[in-house]
């Protein structure tokens, strides 16, 4: 089965400075890995999505992450922090092949500091 | 595009009474629908997965006849809180997905309070 590990539970950058959210997943096949951003008392919006095209994926508000199958990972980068972006993000990959569920990783708090 | 509204924002419920939660997708035919409960600070935990016309199927640990799920229609699938107790007290997340599309779009979610 496949599975995502979020490195950090919680991670704190100044506004301006730059933000790297890690995800490591595990898999027997080439996987379909998803960034979602939750809000406080909100639904999940997609950031962006790895589905075997470029390893470099941009998503949407500065995002982007690097699909490495050496490293087995799938990190979340932004140049600037902005105090907009303090809110809870997953990594999330698909269950199994061809299956439907998405797995969740366990989620990292980023917090702006002004 | 792709946009999923659920019902209530946010509701309040004795304990032993059931709650109706809707999900709907507004501009798109959602073949399979998914609820997911999230507990304050943690990750999602999916519930069960409907498919439009089909009974739901649902995930080890999560008592079917408690959390009733209905997917009469390509664009609503409701789930039933059932003799609801402050257990069930839990932020309720739906999600929705195209045939053939394994990207899922997300409700805003539903606020459960049991008192």
């Amino acid at each position: 089965a496949q599975s995502v590990t979020q490195l950090d539970s919680h991670v704190s950058v100044s506004e301006g400075t730059p933000v790297l959210l890690r995800c490591n997943y595990s898999s027997s096949y080439s996987p379909s890995l998803f960034w979602y951003v939750q809000h406080p008392n909100k639904g999940l919006q997609l950031l962006l999505k790895y589905t075997s095209a470029a390893t470099l994926v941009k998503g949407i508000n500065g995002f982007e992450a690097e699909f490495k199958k050496s490293e087995t990972s799938f990190h979340l980068t932004k140049p600037s922090a902005h105090m907009s972006d303090a809110a809870e993000y997953f990594c999330v990959v698909i269950g199994t092949k061809g299956a439907q569920k998405l797995v969740f990783g366990q989620g990292t708090r980023l917090t702006i500091n002004p | 595009g792709a946009v999923v509204s659920q019902h209530p924002s946010r509701v309040i419920c004795k304990s032993g009474t059931s709650v109706k939660i809707e999900c709907r997708s507004l501009d798109f035919q959602a073949t399979t629908m998914f609820w997911y409960r999230q507990f304050p600070k943690q990750s999602l935990m999916l519930m069960a997965t409907s498919n439009e016309g089909s009974k739901a199927t649902y995930e080890q640990g999560v008592e079917k006849d408690k959390f009733l799920i209905n997917h009469a229609s390509l664009t609503l699938s409701t789930l039933t809180v059932t003799s609801a107790h402050p257990e069930d007290s839990s932020f309720y997340i739906c999600s929705a997905r195209r045939l053939g599309i394994y990207e899922q779009y997300f409700g805003p979610g539903t606020r459960l309070t049991v008192t």
